[in-house]
C-alpha cells in the first residue's frame, strides 16, 4: 500500500533562516506529488505540484520542492522563512483523480 | 469568487444523534471527498465521489454516510454509529482525472 512520511513532527527555525521540511514516499510507480499547508483552523492550501518534468518545481510564497525519484523523496524547501509561515505542512501522494494519501504533517514555528 | 463552502464551521452532536456537514462547490469539479483530520494523524480518508449519484468507500467510512445528488453538493452524515466523531472535518473537489484537490475552511465537530 502507498505510504507517504514526514519524519519531522515539529520544527522551529529563526526568522530569515532556511527551511526544509522532508517527505519520503512509498508507491508502486512515481505518483503526482503535493505540499500542502495549513494555517490553524483552515483548509489546506496547494503550495506547489509535481506531475513529471524538470523535478524541481516552484510554488507559491517562494517555496520550492525537489523531487529525486532515487530517493523517493520530495522535499520542501525556502531560503527565508518569514514569521508567516508559521502553520503545518502536509505532503501528499496520488494518482489522476484517485484519493490523495497524505503525511502526518510537520508543524513549522519560527522564532523571531 | 469560486471554491468550496463548508458549513457549520463548529457543530456540536448529541449521543445517539446524527449530524450532516454540508459541503457545497462552484467550481465545477466533478470529484469531491471527505477527509477527516485528527492531531498527529494527517488527514484520512471517509468518502469520495467522482460523479453524481456515485461514491466510494474511503479508508475510514464506518459510522459516516454521504450522498451526491447534484454536482455541487456532497453532504456528509456522522451517525450515531460513529463512536468516536470529535475531528476536523475537511470536503474538498477536483476536475475529474486531475489534480489537485482544493479544499475548504472545515467544520470542527465536537461531542455535547
Amino acid at each position: 500500500a502507498q505510504s507517504v512520511t514526514q519524519p519531522d513532527i515539529h520544527i522551529t527555525v529563526s526568522e530569515g533562516a532556511s527551511l526544509e521540511l522532508r517527505c519520503n514516499y512509498s508507491y508502486g510507480a512515481t505518483p503526482y506529488l503535493f505540499w500542502y499547508v495549513q494555517s490553524p483552523g483552515q483548509g489546506l492550501q496547494l503550495l506547489l505540484k509535481y506531475f513529471s518534468g524538470d523535478t524541481l518545481v516552484q510554488g507559491i510564497k517562494g517555496f520550492e520542492a525537489e523531487f529525486k525519484r532515487s530517493q523517493s523523496s520530495f522535499n520542501l524547501r525556502k531560503p527565508s522563512v518569514h514569521w508567516s509561515d508559521a502553520a503545518e505542512y502536509f505532503c501528499a501522494v496520488g494518482f489522476g483523480n484517485e484519493k490523495l494519501t497524505f503525511g502526518t504533517g510537520t508543524r513549522l514555528t519560527i522564532i523571531p | 469568487d469560486g471554491g468550496i463552502t463548508q458549513s457549520p464551521k463548529y457543530l456540536f452532536r448529541k449521543e445517539g444523534q446524527n449530524v450532516t456537514l454540508s459541503c457545497e462547490q462552484n467550481l465545477n469539479h466533478d470529484a469531491m471527498y471527505w477527509y477527516r483530520q485528527d492531531p498527529g494523524q494527517g488527514l484520512r480518508l471517509i468518502y469520495y465521489s467522482q460523479i453524481v449519484n456515485d461514491f466510494q468507500k474511503g479508508d475510514i467510512a464506518e459510522g459516516y454516510s454521504v450522498s451526491r445528488e447534484k454536482k455541487e453538493s456532497f453532504p456528509l452524515t456522522v451517525t450515531s454509529a460513529q463512536k468516536n466523531p470529535t475531528a476536523f472535518y475537511l470536503c474538498a473537489s477536483t476536475v475529474a482525472g486531475d489534480q489537485p484537490q482544493h479544499f475548504g475552511d472545515g467544520t470542527r465537530l465536537s461531542i455535547l
